[in-house]
């Protein structure tokens, strides 16, 4: 069975930082393309970043870009997000999504169960 | 970016209703167009891939459409465990944008 575990969400003062790590099981981790989206409370999916399967290409929303890093260890099946300078607009659920792999078009199709991100003082 | 739009923002509809719900992107996309469900509290789930295709589980009674510029999704009979959120999403270029969600509530 895939399963997704997200961890790490706290409260964090703004220009803080923060580790989101998302630990990959029932599958194997190192052949896919890995991402990140967000929901802020009562609102919509953002997506946030992704990652290629070996770690060697990432992109990033404009929003986060310059602030956060998408990372993974395939040895130990886990994706990461590091998240510096956070801002009260982090604030949000963090999903660690997977993306098929295959022919396009791509989707997701495993979505982890979340964790929490609030960025206040 | 590419812009994603559906509609209505929300709706009430009765167990037993034919719900549609449309989406429309700011330029073409193919068949690039997913949708997936969330229930209150929890974490979204696949409906449809690739505009019509149902993924693996998910009952008959949601049907995808469209190409180009527009979809729908349709529930054909509504169940009490379908009143959730739903949301278009495109991955035909980065950044992969979603619509902005349809609340289908109990009428």
């Amino acid at each position: 069975e895939v399963q997704l575990v997200e961890s790490g969400g706290d409260l964090v003062q703004p220009g803080g930082s923060l580790r989101l790590s998302c630990a990959a099981s029932g599958f194997t981790f190192s052949n896919y393309w890995m991402h990140w989206v967000r929901q802020a409370p009562g609102k919509g999916l953002v997506w946030v970043s992704r990652i290629n399967s070996d770690g060697g290409s990432t992109s990033y929303a404009d929003s986060v870009k310059g602030r956060f890093t998408i990372s993974r260890d395939n040895a130990k099946n886990t994706l990461y997000l590091q998240m510096n300078s956070l801002r009260a607009e982090d604030t949000a659920v963090y999903y660690c999504v997977r993306r098929i792999v295959g022919a396009t078009p791509y989707y997701f199709d495993y979505w982890g169960q979340g964790t929490l991100v609030t960025v206040s003082s | 970016d590419i812009q994603m739009t559906q509609s209505p923002s929300s709706l009430s509809a009765s167990v037993g209703d034919r719900v549609t719900i449309t989406c429309r992107a700011s330029q073409s996309i193919s068949n690039y167009l997913n949708w997936c469900q969330q229930r209150p509290g929890k974490a979204p789930k696949l409906l449809i891939y690739a505009a019509s295709n149902l993924q693996s589980g998910v009952p008959s009674r949601f049907s995808g459409s469209g190409s180009g510029t527009d979809f729908t999704l349709t529930i054909s009979s509504l169940q009490p465990e379908d009143f959730a959120t739903y949301y278009c999403q495109q991955s035909y270029n980065t950044p992969w944008t979603f619509g902005q969600g349809t609340k289908v509530e109990i009428k």
